[in-house]
């Protein structure tokens, strides 16, 4: 079992639609927890980090369930430079970290 | 604005030949520092991690001696694939980790490597 799962995609969605993603860890010792976005031929570029209490930001709401051991990011009102890769980070303490494959998404008109 | 560079952004260089890849944090001291690979629609890989003052530990699979990692200073890292391959040929990326900001990790902006 990978240590973070992440559904490839893509996910296919027009403008102005609701998506999730899901991402799974398999550490319950996992300490730390991000979204990172990707574009293509580019460096992975910190979204937001995620809480339990939960954490958003505009049209992007990311929670952490720890007795489930998943994550999830919700993209409201998607606009196009949404489309991108968006990878589940976590840590394991210090700067242990594992990176999801990512999920792909594209926004069209 | 960029927290992180990495430099150069693309090299096309001869098999045999050796290139370097500098990785500066701009705005922290970045005492540890991280060596990325990428391949196409793929993950993220862990190559090593770069310690300031000391050895880098490198994952298993890579060889120390190909990529050559040295961490002089806070604020500089630097990656050297020696007698590269086309099989080298690849995107590496750097990260420097703020340790302030809860273990977060920067990103440079990537390195695209193409052995002919």
């Amino acid at each position: 079992r990978k240590e973070v799962e992440q559904d490839p995609g893509p996910f296919n969605v027009p403008e102005g639609a609701t998506v999730a993603f899901n991402c799974t860890y398999s550490n319950s010792a996992s300490q730390s927890f991000f979204w990172y976005r990707q574009d293509c031929r580019k460096e992975p570029k910190l979204l937001m980090s995620v809480y339990s209490s939960g954490n958003e930001d505009g049209r992007f709401t990311a929670q952490l369930n720890r007795a489930s051991q998943y994550i999830s990011l919700l993209i409201r009102d998607s606009k196009l430079s949404d489309s991108a890769t968006y990878l589940c980070v976590v840590t394991l303490g210090g700067f242990k970290t594992i990176f999801g494959a990512g999920t792909r998404l594209f926004v069209k008109a | 604005g960029a927290v992180v560079s990495q430099h150069p952004s693309r090299v096309i260089c001869k098999s045999g030949t050796s290139v370097k890849i500098e990785c500066r944090s701009l705005d922290f001291q970045a005492t540890t520092m991280f060596w990325y690979r990428q391949f196409p629609k793929k993950s993220l890989m862990l190559m090593a991690t770069s310690n300031e003052g000391s050895k880098a530990t490198y994952e298993q699979g890579v060889e120390k001696d190909k990529f050559l990692i040295n961490h002089a200073s806070l604020t500089l890292s630097t990656l050297t694939v020696t007698s590269a391959h086309p099989e080298d040929s690849s995107f590496y990326i750097c990260s420097a980790g703020d340790r302030v900001a809860k273990n977060i990790q920067y990103f440079g902006a990537g390195t695209r490597l193409s052995v002919l």
